[in-house]
């Protein structure tokens, strides 16, 4: 049973390009987070997905910054004309349903460099 | 507001205990949670508690949970060079549609054999 996947592991993008970032949840998950997690900081929410839906983006920065998650196909994360600030480690983590006790688990992050 | 708090960094003796703490704002959490994340790796659920129990034991991992402090607390006994990682806690929120979790910094375990 694979886990969360994410991909690329790096990505390297010059100000001004466009970064995309997959996610493909855990097997019978439909729920898919991205989190960002600047240098030296914790991991900050940045949107919650269910298949086609936006639940909640309240961490969402309001410009350059979309995600979505098809009906087919892995949830992407795009940042339109990156920034250096956008470096940072993107995460994904997946859960079956939004219930309290449904516990998250996490792919192993795309690192994004902004030269 | 929602805001979780650790302490940067901890070293420790291998074969000697680790005790990493946490502070919390939200008093709403619903599950506290310990993820530990390995160099270039994501985050790997370690453990949890619900928040209306004080302790949970799991092999080697002891959780405490002050409600009324707002403290929570990671034991690793005996610990291993393995264990050398950064050791996040998180709260868990569950306002409006979404069930979300609130990251603490990370406490950078060194682990010295």
């Amino acid at each position: 049973n694979a886990g969360v996947m994410q991909n690329p592991r790096h990505l390297v993008r010059r100000r001004g390009q466009e970064a995309r970032l997959r996610c493909s949840p855990m097997k019978g998950h439909s729920h898919v987070y991205w989190y960002r997690q600047l240098p030296e900081e914790g991991l900050k929410f940045m949107v919650y997905l269910q298949k086609e839906n936006i639940i909640d983006e309240s961490g969402m920065p309001k410009e350059r910054f979309s995600a979505e998650f098809p009906k087919e196909g892995p949830s992407i994360l795009r940042i339109q004309q990156v920034v250096r600030g956008d470096s940072a480690a993107y995460f994904c983590a997946s859960s079956r349903s939004r219930r309290s006790d449904e516990k998250l688990f996490f792919g192993s992050g795309t690192q994004l460099s902004v030269l | 507001g929602e805001d979780v708090e650790q302490s940067l960094f901890l070293s420790v003796r291998e074969g000697d205990s680790s005790v990493i703490n946490c502070t919390y704002t939200d008093s709403s959490s619903t599950y506290l949670y310990w993820y530990k994340q390995e160099p270039g790796a994501g985050l790997q659920l370690l453990t949890y508690i619900f928040s209306n129990m004080d302790m949970k034991q799991d092999q080697r991992l002891t959780v405490l949970l002050n409600k009324k402090d707002k403290h929570l607390s990671l034991r690793i006994a005996d610990t291993q060079t393995g264990d050398s990682a950064i050791y996040f806690c998180a709260e868990s929120i569950l306002g409006g549609a979404t069930n979300k979790l609130i990251f603490g910094t990370g406490t950078l375990l060194a682990v010295q054999p």
